[in-house]
């Protein structure tokens, strides 16, 4: 069945590095969705990729849309204490269900 | 807020129960999905359903059913209970571009 992988599992960093995780998924998907899920907290939306090599920007966040819309990233600049939390990518079959498979997610530790 | 609330917030079943849990949306979304996340674990889709109807069905059994009401609120029916039903259950409410997901029901299965 479709996988979606996601790396690395964990990622500890000191305040104002830089945060990349990185999503792939083993077929093509008609898009790409990214939350954040703080420990305790339910996944909350960030943004939705739907075209092949697209790039958005939100503020500290830049996430990208593979070409061949098999693998996805999200970087963060200079992080900060309020970015901990686990990252998900999900992406959605070509079958027009719009079933989302999430990724295994990231789990990001921001040290002060 | 997403609008989204889920009920119970917590609850404990033994193995064989049945359980209910349910989901409603402030805003009537038409598209309801459920997820269960294992500790750890991101999100596995469970069903999708849309205008009262299953639109779509993930990798769980039978015993996992749904329902979606003319208001656009939900059920997720387990039956059996066992063990590894112990998860946190999420609805998500699918708007155009993305999905409000709920507080979700920590279930624990003794």
């Amino acid at each position: 069945g479709q996988q979606v992988m996601q790396i690395p599992q964990y990622q500890h960093v000191q305040e104002g590095e830089d945060f990349t995780t990185y999503c792939n998924s083993s077929t093509t998907l008609s898009n790409i969705q990214w939350y954040k899920q703080r420990p305790g907290g339910h996944p909350v939306f960030l943004i939705q990729l739907v075209k092949s090599g697209e790039v958005k920007k939100q503020k500290r966040l830049t996430f990208q849309f593979g070409e061949a819309k098999k693998n996805s990233s999200l970087h963060i600049t200079a992080t900060q204490t309020t970015d901990v939390g686990t990252y998900f990518c999900a992406g959605a079959t070509t079958s027009g269900t719009y079933k989302y498979i999430f990724g295994t997610g990231t789990r990001l530790k921001v040290l002060a | 807020e997403t609008g989204v609330t889920q009920s119970p917030t917590h609850l404990i079943k033994t193995r064989g129960q049945q359980v209910t849990l349910r989901c409603s949306s402030q805003s009537g979304h038409n598209t309801v999905s459920w997820y269960q996340q294992a500790l750890g674990q991101g999100p596995q889709f469970i069903f999708q359903y849309y205008r009262e109807e299953e639109n779509g069905r993930g990798n769980f059994p039978p015993r996992f059913s749904g329902l979606q009401f003319p208001n656009y609120s939900s059920e997720l029916n387990v039956n059996a209970l066992e063990l590894d039903d112990s998860a946190l259950y999420l609805c998500a409410a699918a708007g155009y571009n993305e999905q409000f997901f709920g507080p979700g029901t920590r279930l624990t299965v003794l």
